[in-house]
């Protein structure tokens, strides 16, 4: 079965960047998305098809995905960006979740 | 705006059936090209996805957990529902549903809040 692997957690300090991997076979041939999820709250898309922002997201939110890795950039990172970030793809048959990132926001 | 509420029963004893319901409002569930997920997420663990249902009635489950699951719409209720069988305490998470947007970008636009179902012994 396919798999999503990110870093278990990311540390970054207000107003620098952090940028969050989520490696996969192949990946680049699959739109990946990306989650942010606080304590006790729903997910919220943040990325959608490697690169889109939904209506609503900041700027400060990127992605990309290339080779086996997509990565989601914040710029300017500020304290309400910690969260747990996950990303998702189709494999054709299925939706995968990624292991999932913590960032803290020192 | 599209909302979703996830309801049913928040304690289930290990071997019956877990039973949801996702009542939609502010949409059809009839409109567009989407389909209706469910998600589920183990106490401090990470997303799983348990299958997706189109209100026409085509499904695609999860292949782990294909052989216990069941979905199903009701239009006139504007709902979509979720079934799992034989249930353990690995079952045990929040199960969010969620609207899917399959047709070529894949992801789950709108969510529910989510409703903690715990397998008891």
């Amino acid at each position: 079965s396919y798999e999503l692997t990110q870093p278990p957690s990311v540390s970054v300090s207000p107003g620098q960047a952090a940028s969050i991997t989520c490696s996969g076979g192949k990946l680049e041939d699959k739109y990946v998305c990306w989650y942010q999820q606080k304590p006790g709250q729903s997910p919220v898309v943040v990325i959608y098809q490697d690169r889109k922002r939904p209506s609503g997201i900041p700027e400060r939110f990127s992605g990309s995905n290339s080779g086996n890795t997509a990565t989601l950039t914040i710029s300017g990172t500020q304290a309400l960006d910690e969260a747990d970030y996950y990303c998702q793809t189709w494999d054709g048959t299925t939706y995968v979740f990624g292991t999932g990132t913590k960032v803290t926001v020192l | 705006q599209l909302q979703l509420q996830e309801s049913g029963p928040g304690l289930v004893k290990a071997s019956e059936t877990l039973s949801l319901t996702c009542t939609v409002s502010g949409g059809a569930i009839t409109t567009g090209t989407y389909y209706w997920g469910w998600i589920r997420q183990p106490p401090g663990e990470g997303l799983e996805w348990i299958g997706s249902i189109y209100y026409g009635g085509i499904t695609y489950y999860s292949p782990s957990l294909k052989s216990r699951v069941a979905m199903s719409v009701d239009t006139s209720k504007n709902q979509f529902s979720l079934k799992l069988r034989s249930v353990t305490a690995a079952d045990t998470a929040v199960y969010y549903c969620a609207r899917d947007v399959n047709y070529d970008e894949f992801f789950f636009d709108h969510w529910g809040q989510g409703t903690l179902v715990t397998v008891s012994s």
